[in-house]
């Protein structure tokens, strides 16, 4: 069936250190592909999404390219600040049923 | 506007009791779902609606009912609570009836559940 596998965490980074985030899916057909953040005490919110091949969604320095070949979708940021520090959530949109799939999320602190 | 909201925010409850969690969405979604999010699980699918009237189960289903009786609104029940439903539980909607492939999901803000 479908799946996501995300990179364990936790990560922490000094300010304004390179980050990545390994998201590799299981599917058939073309899913859209998302990230999710969750910042403490809250819900998850939309990051950013791809909804096809070769797409490259990017949001607030974040980026991530739907890479088909290597079933990938994994996170980068350039340089991340210290509010960049949350739960980050790899999401695979429905494909042949009515599922949204999730990793397991990757936990985020970004020291000064 | 206010999105998806939850109440109650934090709730404790004795093993055997009974509650519901509601949801709410004020977006006019069609696509409905309750997640557990538990330490190292990630979020995992409980039961999840395409329209008005129509529910069916996810990855979790055992212990929670649902129901679908309007658009705007879908009720978690836990029958008899057990410790092993001690979780953060998220209500999340999205656009499309049958949960589109490029639908962005809309989260609440959680119910935070203890059984003791």
């Amino acid at each position: 069936g479908d799946s996501v596998t995300q990179m364990e965490g936790p990560v922490t980074l000094s300010e304004e250190a390179f980050l990545t985030i390994n998201c590799t899916y299981t599917a058939t057909g073309y899913p859209s592909l998302f990230w999710y953040v969750q910042y403490p005490g809250e819900g998850l919110q939309l990051l950013l999404k791809a909804t096809k091949a070769d797409d490259k969604g990017s949001n607030k320095g974040f980026e991530a390219t739907y890479r088909k070949e290597t079933t990938s979708f994994h996170l980068e940021k350039g340089s991340v600040q210290v509010s960049d520090s949350a739960v980050y959530f790899c999401a695979l949109g429905p494909n042949t049923g009515n599922q949204f799939y999730f990793g397991t999320g990757t936990s985020l602190t970004v020291i000064p | 506007n206010a999105g998806v909201t939850q109440t109650p925010k934090f709730q404790v409850l004795k093993t055997g009791q009974s509650m519901t969690l509601q949801c709410a969405q004020d977006m006019n979604h069609e696509y409905m779902s309750w997640y557990r999010q538990d330490p190292g699980m990630g979020l995992r699918l409980i039961h999840y609606s395409v329209g008005a009237g129509i529910t069916d189960q996810g990855e979790v289903p055992n212990g929670y009912n649902v129901s679908r009786s309007t658009t705007e609104d879908f009720p978690l029940r836990l029958l008899s609570a057990a410790p092993s439903q001690t979780s953060v539980y998220f209500c999340a909607s999205s656009r499309d009836r049958g949960g589109a492939t490029t639908d962005t999901q809309y989260f609440g803000p959680g119910t935070r559940l203890t059984v003791l």
